[in-house]
């Protein structure tokens, strides 16, 4: 069972654009949302993460955006390069431990 | 890799043999996991560990055995493999239980 579904699966945009990645949940006891990066042939790395009380987090070009009420939240990336091509995984846990991921999304930038 | 080495890197293995993967942290962090990587699954948590000699089941853990003797090692052992435990293998380690850091991944093949 997925607890966390994450779309799309694949996404190709024009370098400089807005890549927007969703996952949504059904565990309102999910307390912590964090967004992993991966490149091909290495580990996820810790991208970005947010709490359910803030709706929205920044850090650099990477911003969350948290919807408690439709148990949704989504990564924007803003002036996308071709640098972020990789794949973006969603995840979620009640008190850090047990993540739970999303199925991947393989983002390319075209330059 | 903030740390963390797994080792081996690849192995292939015959069904029905042992096989043990090793993970290490230079880190001192608490909580150590080992998770497994497959397409479409995203990451899945196998087992984990709050303390040396402290672990606990994660959502895939039938077939698979952890153990904990120091702060630094994490060994995660498959008793007798079988194909369908062929992934790829990342350990991870995290301070609190929030944000978890992954190490480069162990590539397991059992035929």
């Amino acid at each position: 069972q997925q607890q966390v579904k994450q779309s799309p699966q694949s996404l190709i945009v024009q370098k400089g654009g807005i890549p927007i990645i969703n996952c949504a949940y059904e565990n309102t006891a999910f307390d912590y949302f964090p967004w992993y990066q991966q490149f091909p042939g290495k580990g996820p790395a810790l991208l970005i993460a947010i709490r359910p009380d803030v709706s929205e987090k920044k850090e650099g070009r990477f911003t969350i955006s948290f919807n408690k009420s439709a148990k949704q939240f989504s990564l924007h990336i803003m002036d996308s390069q071709p640098g972020d091509s990789a794949t973006y995984f969603c995840a979620a846990s009640i008190q850090g431990n047990k993540l739970v991921f999303g199925a991947g999304t393989i983002l390319r930038v075209k330059s | 890799d903030a740390g963390i080495t797994q080792s081996p890197r690849h192995k292939v293995t015959e069904t029905g043999t042992p096989v043990t993967l090793r993970c290490h942290q230079t880190e001192n962090h608490r909580y150590m996991y080992w998770y497994r990587q497959d397409p479409g699954h995203g990451l899945r948590l196998i087992h984990y560990s709050y303390g040396v000699k402290d672990t606990d089941k994660g959502e895939v853990s039938d077939g698979y055995s952890v153990s904990r003797s120091k702060t630094e090692d994490f060994l995660l052992t498959l008793e007798s493999a079988t194909s369908s435990q062929t992934s790829v293998y990342f350990c991870a380690i995290s301070e609190v239980g929030y944000e978890q850091y992954f190490g480069p991944g162990t590539r397991l093949t059992v035929t």
